[in-house]
């Protein structure tokens, strides 16, 4: 069955700088690849997401980036304020399935004001 | 803006009680989710549901847990008889048909002491 790795565990930033988070799945026919946003005490919340026919996707400061053939996948959060701090899940959804989505461990991001 | 909503937000309870905790999904979302989110754990799914039907509850342990959905806008996760072990935060998602997306309510903090 499909496994996401996630990386790193923990990351912090300077306000203003970007980060990067990445992860890593093994089906290949994984086809849909959401990240959620998870503030503390809160629930995740959808905030991006990639299907296997696009490489790249832009939402203001936030951008996601796959690699079909590499099979990663990574958020990508530049100009970073003290507000994006919080715990960032990555997905895969294997294809075939009916709507079981995989989730990585989680990045605990943290921005230095 | 359309919500998933959960009931209670919190509950303590003893050992051996039986909790019930209920979701309301997005009006119109065929696919429902049940996770459980512990530190160590991360994000489980227990079991989930299309068009109220369930489809895999291979992530909950049996004897002690059951999911049911008795109409389309109510989907229940009971616990009986409840164990400290199950101290959580369980979060149920729903999605639309056809897509992939999943959408958060906002928890059910269970304490059991």
């Amino acid at each position: 069955g499909e496994n996401v790795e996630q990386h790193p565990s923990t990351l912090s930033v300077q306000e203003g700088d970007s980060a990067v988070i990445k992860c890593t799945y093994s089906d290949s026919a994984s086809n849909y690849f959401p990240w959620y946003k998870q503030e503390l005490g809160k629930r995740p919340q959808l905030i991006i997401d990639i299907r296997s026919n696009v490489g790249e996707k832009k939402d203001q400061r936030i951008a996601v980036t796959l690699n079909k053939t590499a099979k990663h996948f990574s958020l990508h959060i530049t100009e970073t304020q003290p507000e994006d701090s919080a715990v960032y899940f990555c997905a895969a959804f294997p294809s075939g399935n009916t709507g079981k989505l995989i989730f990585g461990q989680g990045t605990t991001l943290q921005v230095k004001p | 803006d359309a919500r998933v909503t959960q009931t209670p937000r919190h509950k303590v309870t003893e050992m051996g009680q039986e909790v019930t905790m209920r979701c309301q999904p997005i009006l119109g979302h065929n696919t429902v989710f049940w996770y459980r989110q512990t530190m160590m754990q991360g994000l489980e799914l227990l079991a989930y549901f299309r068009n109220r039907a369930p489809l895999d509850d291979s992530g909950m342990p049996k004897d002690r847990f059951s999911a049911e959905m008795p109409d389309a806008t109510l989907a229940t996760l009971k616990i009986q008889p409840s164990e400290p072990r199950d101290s959580a935060v369980y979060f149920c998602a729903s999605g639309p048909g056809g897509a992939y997306e999943q959408y958060f309510g906002p928890g059910t903090r269970l304490t059991v002491t």
